[in-house]
């Protein structure tokens, strides 16, 4: 079956610029989880959702930062007034419940370069 | 707070040889730990977990991890490399009563002929 997709694989933004990056789960995944991978690390939680309900935004590391998932499948990261220092692959991540101890299912993520 | 440390942020192997990444992890309890590999371009790919059990964990592509408490480690082991395992390796540990991945910083396998 269809794995995690995410969309687009690569963005190029100004600096100021707004952004929108959009992960459709695997069908029927009642956890989302969004993760930002910096050059050369390893990736760091942004936010997580059950069904519709962000249950942890620890991770967003402004307020610029905003996710979402209205229906309870499709989320989108958005990142308002891009900076330099938001250039990183953002990768999101589903699993069937959520439970700590299941396979969170990777998409190929989103590569962001900010000018 | 958990945390994740990969020591080796580097490794060259030989094609055939055997292999071990080495993971330690910290945590006041016994943690979900994984191992997952990221491939250029490409998303993470499971490879094992362990939450329970037996300390030594089979996973795919012939890898195995064994947990080992008293060293708080979770070290990714293979018998014999092919080409197409180079890639980065990155493991992980979830928290009880938590739901986010916690990675390490990745080791870079090379192989070389």
């Amino acid at each position: 079956g269809a794995g995690v997709s995410q969309s687009p694989r690569y963005k190029v933004a100004k600096r100021g610029q707004d952004v929108a990056l959009r992960c459709d789960p695997i069908s029927g995944h009642v956890s989302l989880f969004w993760y930002q991978q910096a050059l050369g690390q390893g990736p760091e939680f942004l936010t997580y959702f059950q069904n519709e309900a962000q249950l942890d935004k620890s991770g967003l590391p402004s307020d610029r930062f905003f996710a979402e998932r209205p229906e309870g499948s499709v989320s989108t990261l958005k990142i308002q007034r891009t900076q330099q220092e938001d250039s990183a692959v953002y990768l999101c991540a589903s699993s069937p419940s959520g439970l700590n101890q299941e396979t969170q299912y990777f998409g190929p993520g989103t590569r962001l370069l900010v000018l | 707070a958990q945390s994740v440390t990969q020591p080796d942020i580097h490794i060259t192997v030989s094609e055939g040889a055997s292999l071990e990444l080495r993971c330690n992890y910290s945590y006041g309890a016994t943690p979900y730990l994984f191992w997952y590999v990221q491939s250029p371009g490409q998303g993470l790919q499971l490879l094992l977990k362990y939450f329970s059990g037996d300390t030594l964990v089979q996973g795919i592509k012939g890898f195995e991890a064994e947990f080992k408490r008293s060293q708080s480690s979770f070290n990714l082991r293979k018998p014999s490399v092919h080409w197409s395992d180079a890639a980065e390796y990155f493991c992980a540990v979830v928290g009880f009563g938590n739901e986010k991945l916690t990675f390490g910083t990745g080791t870079r396998l090379t192989i070389i002929p």
